[in-house]
């Protein structure tokens, strides 16, 4: 089984709908991130977090929010989605490093396209 | 994190090693380079890191200059499998997260 999934892996929505995408991990990870990527541009962060209290902007947070459910599980929300929302969406996780090798470990990403 | 500058892509003949550059003239002490690839739509995926010395591991090579203004990514016998977006990041090490650039687009011929 995959360390980190996402659901859904695609999903098309209306423009106003509310959505939600789940991320889920099994390395037993405590920071959490939401990156989005647009086709043929590298990836952008949306939100993290690096413990269960612990939730920060990134760089393009504004239309978005995000739920910590537990140290296993960050989801994220589009409150009322957006043709440009329409992109490639990764989770991934980090541990707290003891070292610099704070490697990301990304989900297979979620698909969204908003019509 | 400290900017960083790659080719928009690259070829590279099946078989033969995969240099691919990336500038970071801006780059703190504390910034390390990270290295990580982006096969078709997948999640990236970490290749490797490093701070000031030259660093080798199963999957490449990183090699930075004296200055660490600079850095190079060594596939040393590149597959078509190799074929894939590649990201250069600089940031402090243990800061999670990551500012991804565009990458090179790395293709493997045969």
């Amino acid at each position: 089984d995959a360390d980190v999934t996402q659901t859904p892996r695609n999903r098309i929505t209306k423009t106003g709908k509310r959505i939600m995408l789940e991320c889920s991990q099994t390395k037993g990870h405590d920071r959490m991130y939401w990156y989005r990527q647009d086709p043929g541009l590298g990836l952008r962060l949306i939100y993290y977090s690096f413990d269960v209290k612990d939730i920060n902007k990134g760089e393009i947070s504004d239309g978005y929010s995000v739920s910590r459910q537990a140290q296993a599980k960050f989801s994220l929300s589009l409150e009322s989605a957006i043709p440009n929302q329409t992109a490639l969406y990764f989770c991934a996780t980090s541990d707290l490093p003891w070292g610099p090798v704070d490697t990301q470990y990304f989900g297979p990403g979620t698909r969204l396209t908003v019509l | 994190d400290a900017k960083t500058t790659q080719p928009p892509s690259m070829d590279c003949a099946e078989g033969r090693a995969a240099n691919l550059p990336c500038n970071h003239s801006t780059i703190s002490g504390n910034e390390y380079v990270y290295w990580y690839r982006q096969i078709h739509s997948q999640g990236p995926q970490y290749i490797i890191h490093g701070l000031k010395n030259n660093e080798t591991n199963e999957m490449a090579s990183l090699i930075i200059t004296e200055d660490r203004k600079s850095s190079t990514l060594i596939l040393p016998h590149a597959t078509l499998r190799d074929t894939a977006v590649y990201y250069c990041i600089v940031r402090v090490g243990g800061a999670g997260k990551s500012t991804f650039g565009d990458g090179t687009t790395l293709t493997v011929k045969p």
